[in-house]
């Protein structure tokens, strides 16, 4: 199946530093990406929608000058904690559309935030 | 707006044991519905999925019916193994009048399977 990589796969920050995490489709153009948020015990929680070439579409209550993401590339999305604090602490996911008519999506491995 | 209610965990079952995750949603129009497993450490894998009523998705030994009448999307396994420990997402994609369709997460079941 489609590959979508994400790095890193765990940082340490101190608080008040940005910190920015890569979404790669290793071996399919994604036009569309999504950024997740998974607290412990919890759901996954969509904090917005990438789509190369064109702003992202932040989900409401998402902070959208705190997590700046950018999809510059069919192959790249980033997303960008700025500013984080000890509650930015979480784990991020990225997935990626492989398909324009399917509901599908290939999960990266997450990355690990904590902020000190 | 759409919602995905599954059966909260953890769910612990000695192996070859039979399972099953109740699924409920509530969607307007017709809902794609997905199974997804995470396993430790790693992201969140397709498991299986079905997109309109009726349908019985399945995969490693894994079934879910798509049942429309009841709302509901439980998946089910006659013999877990311990590899089968993971978290369990179920899930929605419905159009959301664009082109994205966003997933809708249930909050995971955590299920161990002891030898």
């Amino acid at each position: 199946g489609a590959v979508v990589s994400q790095h890193p796969s765990w940082v340490i920050c101190k608080s008040g530093t940005s910190v920015k995490i890569e979404c790669r489709s290793l071996d399919f153009q994604a036009t569309t990406m999504f950024w997740y948020r998974q607290f412990p015990k919890q759901s996954l929680m969509l904090m917005a929608t990438s789509n190369e070439g064109s702003k992202a579409t932040y989900e409401q209550g998402v902070e959208k000058d705190k997590f700046l993401i950018n999809h510059a590339s069919l192959t790249l999305s980033t997303l960008t904690v700025t500013s984080a604090h000890p509650e930015d602490s979480s784990f991020y996911i990225c997935s990626a559309r492989a398909g324009p008519n399917t509901g599908e999506l290939f999960f990266g491995e997450g990355s690990r935030l904590t902020v000190l | 707006g759409n919602s995905v209610t599954q059966m909260e965990g953890p769910v612990t079952l000695s192996e070859e044991a039979f399972l099953t995750i109740n699924c409920t949603y509530t969607a307007t129009g017709y809902p794609s519905l997905f199974w997804y497993v995470q396993y430790p450490g790693e992201g969140l894998q397709l498991l299986l999925k079905a997109t309109k009523a009726d349908d019985k998705g399945s995969n490693k030994g894994f079934e879910a019916t798509y049942r429309k009448e009841t709302t509901s999307f439980h998946l089910e396994k006659g013999s877990v193994q311990v590899s089968d420990s993971a978290v369990y997402f179920c899930a929605l994609s419905a159009n959301s009048g664009g082109s994205n369709y966003k997933l809708t997460f249930g909050k995971g079941t955590l299920l161990t399977v002891n030898p």
